[in-house]
């Protein structure tokens, strides 16, 4: 059963304009969770971070946003960047030991 | 750069051969994954390692076995491969000053035919 779900398997958006991707979790005692970008035939990165303790966290033009109370977490590219486009995956941990990992988001920044 | 070099980068096998992926890394990090990325699925752990000799599985550890003699090692092994292990196998470090965040090596793709 998966644990957290990226229910948009994809999402356009044009240059200079808001992206928005989604993440939905069932497991309440997730209290960490991340977001990592991948390109083709490279390896996940890590992009940003939040935890449960807070509702937002912003580094640069990424801001993640945790909804605890409806378990989601979006994360907002203001303003989005034809280098952006690559598969967004959301991630959720309760002890730092096992990571669960959503199916991922292709995003395509529209130049 | 994680400082994670995976081994074989690309590899195609016969049904039923053994197969061993290689994680190597050069922090002296105490835990180490392995997870696959299959379309639809995303990525999911396949068995992780929280130090020498010290291993667990993850959701989807049946048909692999993991080895972990040293540190800077961790061995994914398919002991008798079969087409639905056609994946790309990514392993992740965690470091110890920020014990919250995995990072990743640059992948493993194995076909099995």
């Amino acid at each position: 059963d998966q644990q957290v779900k990226q229910n948009s398997p994809s999402l356009s958006v044009q240059e200079g304009r808001i992206s928005i991707l989604n993440c939905d979790y069932t497991n309440s005692m997730f209290d960490y969770f991340l977001w990592y970008k991948k390109y083709p035939a490279e390896g996940p990165t890590f992009l940003i971070s939040i935890s449960s303790i807070k509702d937002k966290n912003e580094d640069g033009r990424f801001t993640v946003f945790l909804n605890k109370s409806a378990k989601h977490l979006s994360l907002h590219i203001v303003p989005s960047q034809p280098g952006d486009s690559a598969v967004y995956f959301c991630a959720a941990t309760n002890t730092g030991n096992q990571f669960y990992f959503g199916t991922g988001t292709s995003l395509t920044v529209i130049p | 750069d994680a400082g994670i070099t995976q081994s074989p980068r690309h590899k195609v096998t016969e049904t039923g051969t053994p197969v061993t992926l290689r994680c190597h890394q050069t922090e002296n990090h105490r835990y180490m994954y392995w997870y696959r990325q299959d379309p639809g699925h995303g990525l999911r752990l396949i068995h992780y390692s929280y130090g020498v000799k010290d291993t667990d599985k993850g959701e989807v550890s049946d048909g692999y076995s993991v080895s972990r003699s040293k540190t800077e090692d961790f061995l994914l092994t398919l002991e008798s491969a079969t087409s639905s292990q056609t994946s790309v196998y990514f392993c992740a470090i965690r470091r110890q000053w920020n014990g919250n965040t995995i990072y990743f090596g640059e992948g493993s793709w194995l076909t099995v035919v």
